[in-house]
């Protein structure tokens, strides 16, 4: 059972214009939320976070926001840019116990910002 | 600071070998996480190390199994392998208890041939 889902598997924007990717959960165990960005041949980098009790996290072009009653999240990159073209993870944390926190990922959304 | 870095980056293997994958964090954290990302399937979570002890795994084989050493070094080993095992495998650090902020390495690509 995938608890977190992103939906649409690839994305394409103009560049400058608003990217929109979302992500879904399930398990309302999670208390943190992070996006990764995943270019080819390399390993996903943390690009932002968000806290369960927050709604809103801002960084730059990028925001998330949660919607803990819809179980759901989405980051903004505004303006999207041709070096953003990459695969956006969505991970959600959960305490596993004995000081650990493990992290359960999507499947990921290949995002093309188009010059 | 160096960022964590994976041994070896390609490997091809036949089935029924076994493999041994390297990771060495970022230093000063004491905390390793193995995944293996698959086309399919994502990201999914191995298991982790902390302090040389495993505190946490996920829904894989007794195939696989790893171990942590004093220096935080960590490797990854798989038995018998499958066709299915190729796939990307992927070490991240943390600083350890309680982080959720994860740096991972490049990976190392595993084909199963």
């Amino acid at each position: 059972d995938q608890q977190v889902k992103q939906n649409s598997p690839s994305l394409s924007v103009q560049e400058g214009r608003i990217s929109i990717l979302n992500c879904d959960y399930t398990n309302s165990m999670f208390d943190y939320f992070l996006w990764y960005k995943k270019y080819p041949a390399e390993g996903p980098t943390f690009l932002i976070s968000i806290s369960s009790i927050k709604d809103k996290n801002e960084d730059g072009r990028f925001t998330v926001f949660l919607n803990k009653s819809a179980k759901h999240l989405s980051l903004h990159i505004v303006p999207s840019q041709p070096g953003d073209s990459a695969v956006y993870f969505c991970a959600a944390s959960t305490y596993s116990g004995a000081g650990s926190y493990q992290l359960t990922f999507g499947k990921g959304t290949k995002l093309s910002v188009i010059p | 600071k160096a960022g964590v870095t994976q041994t070896p980056r390609y490997l091809i293997k036949t089935r029924g070998q076994q493999v041994t994958l390297s990771c060495s964090p970022i230093s000063g954290h004491r905390s390793v996480s193995w995944y293996q990302q698959t086309p399919g399937q994502g990201l999914q979570f191995l298991f982790e190390y902390f302090s040389e002890t495993q505190r946490n795994k996920g829904n894989f084989p007794g195939r696989f199994s790893g171990r942590q050493f004093s220096n935080s070094r960590s490797e990854m080993n798989v038995s018998t392998l499958e066709l299915g095992d190729s796939a990307l495998y992927l070490c991240a650090s943390s600083e350890g208890a309680p982080s959720t902020k994860q740096y991972f390495g490049p990976g190392t690509r595993l084909t199963v041939t």
